[in-house]
């Protein structure tokens, strides 16, 4: 099956480091998605970026569809980044709908 | 409401009995998506609705899972027989394009 490989599995940071989250997919890159999902388990949708680059304040992610990665970066990090950041991507080809298939994540916990 | 919202937020029956999960969706959202998500686990595809098409049943783990959607909105996910290892948050997601909106989840609990 698809294959969504998250790097790395957990990210200790110091509040105000910057990090980069990856996302490697065995297959091409289909609605790709990032979702933070916050401490008391609701997953909030960060980034549509099926390709590109795309910036939202302190975050920003990019995906490089030929080469099947993407990249999610947080800069200035806060204590209310921690949580568990996940990419998926969609099973339906070229088009929006799909289920999406997630990778295991990255837990981030970000120390004040 | 503004977002997907899911009923009961939690839930603890015994083994052996039937359970039925909630998800309203955001209105006008014609996808549905029903997803689970096991004790530090990732999130486990279940079933997809879109539109008027026959249901996307392929992550169902057994034949005691079943959902349906009513009119092309609310959507009940069933779980007969319940067993432990269904112990799970149940996620709910809705869209309407590629952008997909997740509710705050039912967390059950089979003792």
């Amino acid at each position: 099956g698809i294959q969504v490989e998250q790097s790395p599995p957990d990210l200790i940071l110091q509040e105000g480091a910057n990090s980069t989250l990856r996302c490697n997919f065995s297959d091409s890159v289909n609605n790709l998605q990032w979702f933070h999902q916050n401490p008391w388990g609701q997953l909030i949708n960060l980034f549509y970026i099926p390709s590109g680059t795309k910036q939202n304040g302190r975050l920003s992610a990019t995906t490089v569809a030929t080469e099947r990665y993407s990249l999610l970066y947080i800069s200035s990090s806060q204590t209310t980044d921690s949580g568990v950041y996940f990419c998926a991507r969609s099973d339906a080809g070229g088009t929006s709908y799909g289920k999406l298939t997630f990778g295991q994540g990255t837990i981030l916990t970000v120390h004040p | 409401g503004a977002g997907v919202s899911q009923s009961p937020s939690n839930k603890v029956t015994e083994k052996g009995k039937d359970v039925e999960l909630r998800c309203d969706p955001i209105s006008g959202h014609t996808a549905l998506y029903w997803y689970r998500q096991s004790l530090g686990q990732g999130l486990e595809f279940l079933i997809y609705f879109q539109g008027n098409s026959a249901p996307d049943k392929s992550g169902l783990p057994s034949d005691r899972f079943s959902a349906e959607r009513t009119g092309g909105s609310v959507s009940t996910l069933t779980i007969q027989r319940t067993q432990q290892e269904d112990s799970a948050v149940y996620l709910c997601a809705s869209s309407l394009g590629g952008v997909r909106f997740f509710g705050p989840g039912t967390r059950l609990t089979v003792l």
